[in-house]
């Protein structure tokens, strides 16, 4: 089975840009989770989707958006960009979107300048 | 405010050594508690991981150790290996797959 793929796998902005990244989650599965990691707060959870339908969402501010797909392919949007925003973002994928064993995609590295 | 606190940050271990990893948390609703191993480049990969059920579960050179009352758990590495050094993450969830992650511990095992 294939894994959870993410793209782009690297992306560099400028300031008050917006950024769209996508995730397809494992074959089957239909949860699909956002994570930012970064050096000073490591993973932090920004929401997950299960159905189309987001049903859980971190601390993270309203700038920071999602949608999912009837496939389960999954988008998570960035807009009017901070220097702060730099960072790798995951996608994980799950079977249900009950406490599921995560299986992570490779991350994009967003760059802001 | 950090929900679960990861210890040490960062370790060195000598072939055929014990690496200890641990982690605490503060939510006693907390009852999912997997750990991950993350590579350069990559993705964190589920390693192991352990219900609030039972006290130890092993797999292969991997331990969870769990002790609910302290709302702590620990990882042991048993006969750590070069291809063990990475970055490991323990986790807690309670809902849905919401998980709160530890700050890492990069582990490095000299040959």
């Amino acid at each position: 089975k294939a894994g959870v793929t993410q793209t782009p796998r690297y992306l560099i902005k400028t300031r008050g840009q917006q950024v769209t990244l996508s995730c397809s989650p494992i074959s089957g599965h239909r949860s699909v989770s956002w994570y930012q990691q970064t050096p000073g707060q490591g993973l932090q959870f920004l929401f997950e989707y299960f159905s189309e339908t987001q049903r859980n969402k971190g601390n993270f501010p309203g700038r920071f958006s999602g949608r999912q797909f009837s496939n389960s392919r999954s988008e998570m949007n960035v807009s009017t960009l901070e220097l702060g925003d730099s960072a790798l973002y995951l996608c994980a994928s799950s079977f249900t979107s009950g406490v599921d064993t995560q299986y992570f995609g490779p991350g994009t590295r967003l760059t802001v300048l | 405010q950090q929900q679960v606190k990861q210890s040490p940050q960062s370790l060195i271990v000598q072939k055929g050594g014990i690496s200890i990893i641990n982690c605490a948390y503060e939510n006693t609703a907390f009852d999912y508690f997997p750990w991950y191993q993350q590579f350069p480049g990559k993705g964190p990969a589920l390693l192991i991981a352990i219900r609030p059920d039972v006290s130890e579960k092993k797999e292969g050179r991997f331990t969870i150790s769990f002790n609910k009352s302290a709302k702590q758990f620990s990882l042991h590495i048993m006969d750590s290996q070069p291809g063990d050094s990475a970055t490991y993450f323990c986790a807690a969830s309670h809902t849905g797959n919401q998980f709160y992650f530890g700050t890492g511990t990069s582990l490095t095992v000299i040959p």
